[in-house]
C-alpha cells in the first residue's frame, strides 16, 4: 500500500534555531499532505493543508510565519519550525489521502531546549 | 462544525476480556468514518473504515457498524491481547462537506494486562 515516509523521526534542537522536516510520498503523488500536531495525552489538530506548486492552507490560530509549509513536488512536502522554542515541542505528524483513509508518515518527534 | 466525541480513558483490561470505545459524530454531511491506532512511539495506522451507513468494517479481531440513526461508530473486540495496548483514535472524513481533512477524536488509551 502507500507509503508516506517522514523525516527525522525524532530531533533535538536550540532555541531559536530551525527544524526542518520533511514527509515523502513513496510509490505514489500526493497533491495534498495534511499536517497535524500532536501534543502529549491529547488527540491530533490539523495545523494546516498543504498543495502541491500552491500556498499553504493553515487552520486558524497556526502562525504560518512560523511554520512554514512547502509542497514543491507531487512526492515531497517540508514543515519548517522556525525560531522555535519550548512550546514548540511536540509531535509532528504528516498524512496524505482521502475519505478512503489517510496514511500516515511514522511522526516526528521535536524537541527544543 | 464536524467533530468526533469518543469515550474517555484510560481504558485497562485483562487480557480476554471484551473491550468496547464508544464514538459518536457530527458531522453536516454524510462522513467516512474510521478507526486508527497509535501504538507507544509510532505514528497513526487506520485499523478499520466505514463508509456509508450500516457499513461495518473490521480488521484484526475489531469491528465498528457506521449507525446514521445514533450517529455512532463503537469500536467493538471479542478477546484483547495484550498487543492490543495502544491509544485508539475514532475520526471522519466529510468530503461532502467540503473538506477532506480528517477530524479526529481525544483517543482513548488502552492498557491490556496479561
Amino acid at each position: 500500500g502507500a507509503v508516506v515516509s517522514q523525516h527525522p523521526s525524532w530531533v533535538i534542537c536550540k532555541s531559536g534555531t530551525s527544524v526542518k522536516i520533511e514527509c515523502r510520498s513513496l510509490d505514489f503523488q500526493a497533491t495534498t499532505m495534511f499536517w497535524y500536531r500532536q501534543f502529549p495525552k491529547q488527540s491530533l489538530m490539523l495545523m494546516a493543508t498543504s498543495n502541491e506548486g500552491s500556498k499553504a492552507t493553515y487552520e486558524q490560530g497556526v502562525e504560518k510565519d512560523k511554520f512554514l509549509i512547502n509542497h514543491a513536488s507531487l512526492t515531497l512536502s517540508t514543515l519548517t519550525v522556525t525560531s522555535a522554542h519550548p512550546e514548540d515541542s511536540s509531535f509532528y505528524i504528516c498524512a496524505t489521502g482521502a475519505n478512503y483513509g489517510y496514511t500516515f508518515g511514522s511522526g516526528t518527534r521535536l524537541t527544543v531546549v | 462544525g464536524d467533530s468526533v466525541t469518543q469515550m474517555e480513558g484510560p481504558v485497562t483490561l485483562s487480557e480476554e476480556a471484551f473491550l468496547t470505545i464508544n464514538c459518536t459524530y457530527t458531522a453536516t454531511g454524510y462522513p467516512s468514518l474510521f478507526w486508527y491506532v497509535q501504538y507507544p512511539g509510532e505514528g497513526l495506522q487506520l485499523l478499520l473504515k466505514a463508509t456509508k451507513a450500516d457499513d461495518k468494517g473490521s480488521n484484526k479481531g475489531f469491528e465498528a457498524t457506521y449507525r446514521k440513526e445514533t450517529t455512532s461508530f463503537h469500536l467493538e473486540k471479542g478477546s484483547v491481547q495484550v498487543s492490543d495496548s495502544a491509544v485508539y483514535f475514532c475520526a471522519l472524513s466529510d468530503a461532502q462537506g467540503g473538506s477532506e481533512k480528517l477530524v479526529f477524536g481525544k483517543g482513548t488509551k488502552l492498557t491490556v494486562n496479561p
